[in-house]
């Protein structure tokens, strides 16, 4: 097993520009989620999912979106990057949401100019 | 939601030393987990643990949910357990809540 992936490790965007992180599991996880981690903030919530075709809003979704085509995959998509979203990223996957273990990616450290 | 606290916010120790980080929880939990998060910014689960204790190896768990706190202890700590120790919990079947952290720096 793979585990949970997550690509690109690093990436610089200009302001404006748009891009998708890309995140796969390889455990038949229902569950998925998006955290970004800011300096003293700890790991903050984006956007989350309970299974393929269901999504829904974290504590920081704002200027970001996500879809959940099939139960390996669960990217997310920046629409028009700003400097507030320079963080770095993190995928998770469980098999539930709320009584089971969770799972990270390597991350992915945005820059966004 | 529920909310989070750990403490202390930084420890430093010397090689050898045992140290204790707490979590403490607004709200009864469904689901509690600790992480370590090491120096190249991996998210690794130590425990998963609503209840009880549990321990692996040098590092043990206890979780009073009555009383709504955790705590992770680090025995003969190694340079190796540097990192940030994380704890995170839910209250229902609803996404998981991080606390901010303690910073472990463990100096041989």
């Amino acid at each position: 097993n793979a585990g949970v992936t997550q690509t690109p490790k690093f990436q610089v965007l200009k302001t404006g520009q748009s891009m998708t992180l890309q995140c796969a599991q390889d455990m038949n996880h229902e569950y998925m989620s998006w955290y970004r981690q800011d300096p003293g903030m700890g790991l903050r919530l984006i956007h989350y999912s309970v299974g393929a075709g269901i999504t829904d809003q974290g504590e920081v979704p704002n200027g970001y979106n996500v879809s959940r085509s099939t139960t390996e995959d669960f990217p997310l998509r920046l629409l028009s990057a700003a400097p507030s979203q320079t963080s770095v990223y993190f995928c998770a996957s469980s098999y539930w949401a709320g009584t089971d273990t969770q799972y990270f990616g390597p991350g992915t450290r945005l820059t966004v100019l | 939601g529920i909310q989070v606290e750990q403490s202390p916010p930084d420890l430093i120790l010397q090689e050898g030393a045992n140290s204790t980080l707490r979590c403490n929880f607004s709200d009864s939990v469904n689901n509690l987990q600790w992480f370590h998060q090491n120096p190249w910014g991996q998210l690794i689960n130590l425990f998963y643990i609503p209840s009880g204790t549990k321990q692996n190896g040098r590092l043990s768990a206890t979780t009073v949910a009555t009383e709504r706190y955790s705590l992770l202890y680090i025995s003969s700590s190694q340079t190796t357990d540097s990192g940030v120790y994380f704890c995170a919990a839910d209250s229902g079947n609803t996404p998981l809540v991080f606390g901010k952290g303690t910073r472990l720096s463990v100096i041989a």
